[in-house]
């Protein structure tokens, strides 16, 4: 079983559409969730932490559920510019090793004109 | 913010021959470096944690002898691949943390070995 698994994708939707995806992880132990978004051929890049008790960004919302070992972002009024990949990662702790992150295999997202 | 570079951007080069790839921090010391490989339509698989001044940490299956990591100051690490095959062919990543930090992404390099 993958570490991090995510709603496989690809997800095409028009603007203006409200999109939402999923992510679950394996490991109880860990304790930071983020969303990254990788552009085709770039690096990754922070789209926002995810905090126990939801956390909001302009259009973007983050859920994590500790019990369900789940994790969501849910994008509103999609915009052509959203199109990339969604990474969900986490990262078991803050020290040595355990800063390390993993990374889901990402899910694409098309927002189409 | 944070910035980090990585030296090539792209790379082609021959089966047999080895390649280095440099990562720096430019604005900060980074006490820790990790580096990652990326294949087509997958994600990124960590390949080896890089601490200054000491050797770094590779995951289960990275060949340590094949991917040299070397971490010889607080804004500098190389990864080279020695004798690269096509298979090796892939995106790699590197990041660099402070204490505690995020972790801030170099642009990536991609190798093509022919």
């Amino acid at each position: 079983r993958k570490e991090v698994e995510q709603d496989p994708g690809p997800f095409n939707v028009p603007e203006g559409a409200t999109v939402a995806f999923n992510c679950t992880y394996s490991n109880s132990a860990s304790q930071s969730f983020f969303w990254y978004r990788q552009d085709c051929r770039k690096e990754p890049k922070l789209l926002m932490s995810v905090y126990s008790s939801g956390n909001e960004d302009g259009r973007f919302t983050a859920q994590l559920n500790r019990a369900s070992q789940y994790i969501s972002l849910l994008i509103r009024d999609s915009k052509l510019s959203d199109s990339a990949t969604y990474l969900c990662v986490v990262r078991v702790g803050t020290s040595g090793s355990a800063r390390q992150l993993t990374f889901g295999s990402g899910t694409q997202l098309t927002v189409l004109p | 913010g944070a910035v980090v570079s990585q030296h090539p951007s792209w790379v082609i080069c021959k089966s047999g021959t080895s390649v280095k790839i440099e990562c720096r921090s430019l604005d900060f010391q980074a006490t820790t470096m990790f580096w990652y490989r990326q294949f087509p339509k997958q994600s990124l698989m960590l390949m080896a944690t890089s601490n200054e001044g000491s050797k770094a940490t590779y995951e289960q299956g990275v060949e340590k002898d094949k991917f040299l990591i070397n971490h010889a100051s607080l804004t500098l690490s190389t990864l080279t691949v020695t004798s690269a095959h096509p298979e090796d062919s892939s995106f790699y990543i590197c990041s660099a943390t402070r204490a505690g930090d995020e972790q801030y992404f170099g642009p990536g390099t991609r190798l093509t070995v022919t």
